[in-house]
């Protein structure tokens, strides 16, 4: 169990459709990072967050958006859904705090279904 | 070209034997290089965790980096059907930044 934790499970919709999915970092750790994880793409980052602030920035869609919260959960919204964004979706998170400890921590992922 | 190139698999293999797993990278301004494990699609586990070029060992694990061939290894030893899993080798500019992720290469090791 890395520490890191991700809801729902599974998530079935619709085209068009608008979804939230959740990550809950590991205690202490100041910064969350999603990725999306495709048969054809493999696992690709999508956004960073460090402490609420945007970080960086990769491969994200505009119909996607992600925040993180006070108190450092963070949530990335998937709006105007399609077929193609049918994948695994993780959350990963690291300390940062400058202890020497930036190893990224998966979370066991939300797996996106649209039809 | 994608930045991480892996070597695709599947690979399989009979228990106790040892798995050569191998990524090749473009991007020069890699420095950190990590092997994740990702059982059934479950999330990636790390496994080793390097920085500079060389080797590290831990267990049955051994890492190697070649910076200047921009080359990473991971060996198994000794394999055991409960390493069977993919792996995925990962590598980042700075260990405050995103990891750029290989295709991964699916292992089964037969008892």
């Amino acid at each position: 169990d890395s520490g890191v934790t991700q809801t729902p499970k599974h998530l079935i919709t619709a085209t068009g459709q608008r979804v939230t999915l959740r990550c809950s970092p590991r205690s202490g750790d100041l910064s969350v990072y999603w990725y999306q994880q495709s048969l054809d793409q493999g696992l690709q980052f999508l956004i960073q967050y460090y402490n609420g602030e945007e970080r960086a920035k990769g491969n994200i869609l505009e119909r996607f958006s992600a925040q993180q919260f006070p108190d450092l959960h963070s949530e990335l919204n998937l709006s105007s859904l399609e077929l193609g964004d049918s994948a695994l979706y993780f959350c990963a998170s690291s300390d940062l705090r400058g202890r020497g400890t930036d190893t990224q921590y998966f979370g066991p992922g939300t797996r996106l279904t649209v039809l | 070209q994608k930045e991480v190139e892996q070597d695709p698999g599947p690979l399989s293999v009979p228990e106790g034997a040892i798995v050569s797993l191998n990524c090749t990278y473009s991007n020069s301004a890699f420095q950190y290089f990590m092997w994740y494990r990702q059982y059934s699609r479950k999330g990636p586990e790390l496994l080793m965790y390097t920085y500079s070029s060389g080797n590290k060992e831990d267990g049955r694990f051994t890492a190697q980096v070649d910076k200047s061939s921009k080359y990473i290894s991971l060996f198994i030893r000794d394999s055991q059907p409960s390493d069977s899993a993919t792996y995925l080798c990962a590598m980042s500019v700075n260990s405050a930044r995103q990891l750029t992720f290989g295709s991964g290469t699916q292992l089964t090791v037969l008892p």
